[in-house]
């Protein structure tokens, strides 16, 4: 009954070559987030999805990029991977409307190695 | 600036002794206060969020405006408590939502 689905759990890429993370959801929920956490910090919001608004955090850097094609899937890009960009990456959603706002539901992550 | 503060890393205590686990906040609007808990190979899961004033698991948190503080409280803990525990602040209406950095509860037999 998996709810938000990240592919793949683990990813290892090399210095400067392009990665693609996914994540899928079952839910039908119209917001969809991605984080990055690394060790022993916070969870940081990087952007998120409201339906097909795009919502880049200023200070996410271009480096990173998203696409979500369809309500269900949403990817994350890294166009040149840093040995700073080593973390784990949390995909959420939640069925917010303007206004409220519900809890978001976590995938279990993709852990990023840079090599 | 918006800002979550878990001011401890890790927490232990003995089972059936009452925990605390410490959040303050700073944000100049009206937030939303949660607390997410992780358990050991599972996902970050929604433990309670302050409007709904309820009690899950056991553990109960009061947003204190005065204070700005959103402490995480069980007058039992019990092993299974045993977790990492995330605060974290929403605008009211928003989508951003702050994570504190987490702390870890121990529950010692």
């Amino acid at each position: 009954d998996a709810m938000v689905i990240q592919n793949p759990r683990y990813q290892v890429t090399q210095f400067g070559k392009p990665v693609t993370l996914s994540c899928s959801q079952t839910l039908n929920h119209n917001v969809m987030y991605w984080y990055q956490q690394k060790s022993s910090q916070a969870p940081k919001l990087l952007f998120h999805y409201y339906d097909k608004d795009f919502n880049n955090e200023a200070d996410t850097p271009d480096n990173f990029q998203s696409r979500r094609p369809n309500t269900s899937f949403c990817f994350l890009d890294i166009r040149s991977p840093g040995l700073g960009d080593a973390a784990m990456y949390l995909c959420a959603t939640s069925r917010d409307q303007t206004g409220m706002s519900y809890e978001q539901y976590f995938g279990p992550g993709t852990r990023l190695t840079v090599t | 600036a918006q800002r979550v503060t878990q001011p401890e890393k890790l927490l232990s205590v003995f089972k059936g002794a009452p925990v605390e686990l410490k959040c303050n906040y700073s944000y100049s609007g009206s937030p939303e206060l949660f607390w997410y808990v992780q358990y050991s190979r599972q996902r970050l899961q929604l433990l309670l969020r302050h409007i709904s004033r309820e009690s899950i698991k056991g553990f109960t948190a009061d947003l204190n405006k005065g204070e700005t503080s959103f402490h995480l409280k069980k007058p039992f803990a019990q092993e299974e408590d045993s977790a990492m525990y995330y605060c974290a602040l929403r605008s009211a209406g928003g989508f951003k939502t702050i994570f504190g950095a987490g702390t870890r509860l121990f529950v010692k037999a």
